[in-house]
This record gives structure tokens, C-alpha cells and sequence, in this order.
């Protein structure tokens, strides 16, 4: 019964295709997270979405688009992907950040 | 903003203690989070803290000074299944930034 699961978990694709990354949490979480994780290890948020609101918004190329059809469920598609889209993108969610927050397992994306 | 440092490496021996270090900078701050991953899996929850003190929690504790902006993650009686990338994260304006990590390594 996994609380935070994402599909796949590895994505090998070229250049210039969409792909998407699909999470689902049966926590009951309202609130969901998207990071992205770089060779160097280093977790940056992307987005964020409450209640299916986004809240959070960082510094990210309009290629990447989120979609929360219902609070339990935060997708993300990427367009016209590049080479420097190859991470590890984790999904998360919490109930309320102030008690941190639970990961998925990660999809490991590499644009070739 | 926050601005959260960590060391980048350490290396103990088992059955030793570690102590892993973070300071943060940070405007509106909420709570300071510990986080283990192991290399290829997920981060997972290991401590919080808001108020000043220690919070012990089997044989891993952490610590918060607010006024300092520091706190430490003490890694005690280390297993060599405790190899792994300790991520300190502060909350505030309603997300975890992390720091780099500190990917520590146990040696027999």
C-alpha cells in the first residue's frame, strides 16, 4: 500500500518529445509538491499545489506544465523536452508542510 | 529566502558518532527538518524541529538553536545501513527548501 506512488519510474526519451509523470497519494494529503533532484543531489521545488490550487510556482520554464485533476492526484507534463531536463523527479505531499512531507519514489528521467 | 549549508561529506567509523551540522538564513521560518536518502530511493523522514532544544529520537537526535540559525542532526552508535545523504530542509512560505546534503559514509 504505498502512500506516494509515481509512474514510471524510469523514462528514457528524446529530445524535443512531451512526456508526462503521473502521482497519486492515498494520505488524504491536501496539499502536493513537485521537486526535481540534479546529478549534484540538490532537491529544488518546482510546484506546488493545495486542495487542487496551485500555491507555489518556482522558477520554471513554461515546458513544464502541472495538472491536479482531484487533491489526491498531481501530474506533470513536460513539452519539447532538452537534455537538461534529465533528473530525478520526486512527487510529495503533506497534510500540513508544518510535519514534513512524504516522497514518492521517484521517476528518473533521461533526455538523450 | 533561505540559504541552508551543510558539509558535503563525512566519514565515521561504525559504532562511532557523527554530528552533521546546518546553518540556515531564512526569513519567516517554520520548522527545521531532517531527511535520510539512500542513494536511488526517496528522502525519507527522520526529525523536526520548531522550538530550541533537542529532540531525541532513538539512536538519531536533533538540535535547534533559532537565535544561532543552526541546528545539528547526531547520528549515534552508526550502522553501516546508515550510509546515506542527510538533507536538512527549513519550511516556510509553505514549502522545504533543502540544503545539498551531507552524504555520510560508515566504514566497518
Amino acid at each position: 500500500d504505498t502512500a506516494v506512488s509515481q509512474t514510471p519510474k524510469y523514462l528514457v526519451t528524446q529530445m524535443g518529445n512531451d512526456k508526462s509523470i503521473k502521482c497519486e497519494q492515498n494520505l488524504g494529503h491536501d496539499t502536493m509538491y513537485w521537486y526535481k533532484q540534479d546529478s549534484k543531489k540538490f532537491l529544488k521545488i518546482m510546484f506546488s499545489y493545495n486542495n487542487k490550487e496551485l500555491i507555489i510556482n518556482e522558477t520554471v520554464p513554461n515546458r513544464f506544465s502541472p495538472k491536479s485533476p482531484d487533491k489526491a492526484h498531481l501530474n506533470l507534463h513536460i513539452n519539447s523536452l532538452e537534455l537538461g531536463d534529465s533528473a530525478v523527479y520526486f512527487c510529495a505531499s503533506s497534510h500540513d508542510g508544518n510535519y514534513g512531507y512524504t516522497f514518492g519514489s521517484g521517476t528518473r528521467l533521461t533526455v538523450v | 529566502g533561505q540559504n541552508i549549508d551543510q558539509p558535503t561529506e563525512m566519514t565515521a567509523t561504525e559504532g562511532a558518532i557523527v554530528q552533521i551540522n546546518c546553518t540556515y538564513q531564512t526569513s519567516g521560518f517554520n520548522g527545521l527538518f531532517w531527511y535520510q536518502q539512500h542513494a536511488g530511493e526517496a528522502p525519507t523522514f527522520l526529525s523536526y524541529n520548531v522550538l530550541d532544544g533537542l529532540e531525541e529520537k532513538g539512536r538519531f537526535s536533533s538540535f535547534l538553536s533559532r537565535s544561532k540559525g543552526y541546528s545539528y542532526l547526531l547520528l549515534k552508535e552508526l550502522q553501516m545501513k546508515d550510509s546515506a545523504s542527510y538533507l536538512c530542509a527549513g519550511y516556510n512560505d509553505y514549502k522545504l527548501s533543502f540544503g545539498a546534503g551531507t552524504t555520510v559514509t560508515v566504514r566497518a
